[in-house]
């Protein structure tokens, strides 16, 4: 079992509908996590992060953390076409200032069709 | 505020030669990582530094690797003896004591012939 699960996709979701995307993660000790946005050719870059169990809102992001089921998913509202990118799930087992490496999942390719 | 910086953004060599990349992180951040990304892959977890100090090593960092942060400012990664299978992206983050949130730096594309 991988540490950490994303369905590769790609995921196509049509121009303002609600993308959602998901992860799993296998370590129970798993303590914060993070979704990153990555563009074909680009480094990955920071969307969100989430500590605790429930819902964090970040304008048209929503991230929701569920422990008991090792869960993680990324919403994104009002889809646009630049939207359209690899989003990687991490997780890290320390809290907020902690001294761990991330773990990444592979991946889920969203396509916002126009 | 200028982001993590990474140099080479190429860097095309032969097998068996070595190289080195230089990572300076965000200039508040006193925490530095190392990370390889391939093609269809998250990237993976190399090593990490808090000031000089490298306190995590992961097992995919073999001999052949070592990363130094001398100062505590910027870091270099060194591959001795490059093989194929070290073709890859290299990212670097940075991330600071509060938010702990780690922001990449365009990376280093390493390309063996």
């Amino acid at each position: 079992q991988k540490e950490v699960e994303q369905n590769s996709g790609p995921l196509s979701v049509p121009e303002g509908a609600i993308a959602s995307l998901n992860c799993t993660y296998s370590d129970r000790g798993s303590q914060s996590f993070f979704w990153y946005r990555q563009y074909s050719g680009k480094s990955p870059e920071l969307i969100m992060f989430i500590y605790s169990n429930g819902d964090k809102e970040d304008g048209r992001f929503t991230a929701q953390l569920n422990k008991a089921s090792q869960y993680v998913s990324l919403l994104i509202r009002d889809s646009q076409p630049s939207d359209s990118a690899t989003y990687l799930c991490a997780v890290r087992k320390s809290v907020g200032g902690g001294a761990d490496g991330l773990t990444f999942g592979k991946g889920t390719h969203l396509i916002i069709q126009p | 505020d200028t982001g993590v910086s990474q140099n080479p953004r190429h860097k095309i060599t032969k097998r068996g030669q070595n190289v080195t990349f230089r990572c300076d992180p965000i200039s508040e951040h006193n925490r530095l990582y190392w990370y390889r990304q391939t093609l269809g892959q998250g990237p993976e977890f190399l090593t990490y530094f808090q000031n000089e100090a490298q306190l995590e090593k992961s097992r995919l960092l073999s001999d052949r690797f070592s990363a130094e942060r001398p100062k505590g400012s910027f870091s270099t990664l060194e591959i001795q003896r490059t093989e194929q299978g070290d073709s890859a992206m290299y990212l670097c983050a940075s991330s600071s004591g509060q938010a702990g949130s780690q922001h990449f730096g365009d990376g280093t594309r390493l390309s063996i012939l």
